[in-house]
């Protein structure tokens, strides 16, 4: 069946720092993909998404490239901030609206 | 839209007794999620909806839960009786089929369920 693998956690960073969450999925078809945030206390929320191979889905500094040779779509940003730490998911959707998360990737970012 | 509501937020209640976790989706949304979210198993889906019949319950843990949506805009998921393991984070989240961003699910902000 369909999966998600998410790199894991946490990740500690300083400010600053350049960030990537890796990716990798295993589909049939070519499934849309998402990355979700959850910050502490809320429910999640769609931070990027690409439908499509070789599309680039960007948020809020973030970016996230979908890969369909190397079955990828890593997270990444330049320069994080205290405000970016929460737990980001990895996702694709099954069609008939149904999402596969993956385990979800901790982040901390020091001042 | 003020996004999709759940009730309540908090629930503590004692192991055996029955407990219902409410949803009102974003209104047009044709799609309802119900997941659950421990630190040991991570996010998982319990139940969706379209169009207010269920289409895949295979996440359901066991009899003891059930899940109903009797119109577009109310949903709940029952536990009867409850047990400590069911403790728990419990999203609801709704999506859309029709024009725009397909597949992109909106989350609530999900209740704490705490089992004693």
């Amino acid at each position: 069946g369909n999966s998600v693998t998410q790199m894991e956690g946490p990740v500690t960073l300083s400010e600053e720092a350049f960030l990537t969450i890796n990716c990798t999925y295993t589909a049939t078809g070519y499934p849309s993909l998402f990355w979700y945030v959850q910050y502490p206390g809320e429910g999640l929320q769609l931070l990027l998404k690409a439908t499509k191979a070789d599309d680039k889905g960007s948020n809020k500094g973030f970016e996230a490239t979908y890969r369909k040779e190397t079955t990828s779509f890593h997270l990444e940003k330049g320069s994080v901030q205290v405000s970016d730490s929460a737990v980001y998911f990895c996702a694709l959707s099954e069609g008939a609206q149904k999402l596969v998360f993956g385990q979800g990737t901790r982040l901390t970012i020091n001042p | 839209d003020a996004g999709v509501i759940q009730s309540p937020r908090h629930e503590v209640t004692e192991m055996g007794q029955e407990v219902t976790l409410r949803c009102k989706p974003i209104s047009g949304h044709d799609y309802l999620f119900w997941y659950r979210q421990t630190m040991m198993r991570g996010l998982e889906l319990l139940i969706y909806f379209n169009n207010n019949v269920p289409i895949d319950d295979s996440g359901m843990p066991e009899d003891r839960f059930s899940a109903k949506m009797p119109n577009a805009s109310f949903s709940t998921l029952k536990i009867q009786p409850s047990e400590p393991r069911d403790s728990a984070v419990y999203f609801c989240a709704s999506s859309s089929s029709g024009t725009g961003w397909t597949d992109t699910q909106y989350f609530g902000p999900g209740t704490r369920l705490t089992v004693l």
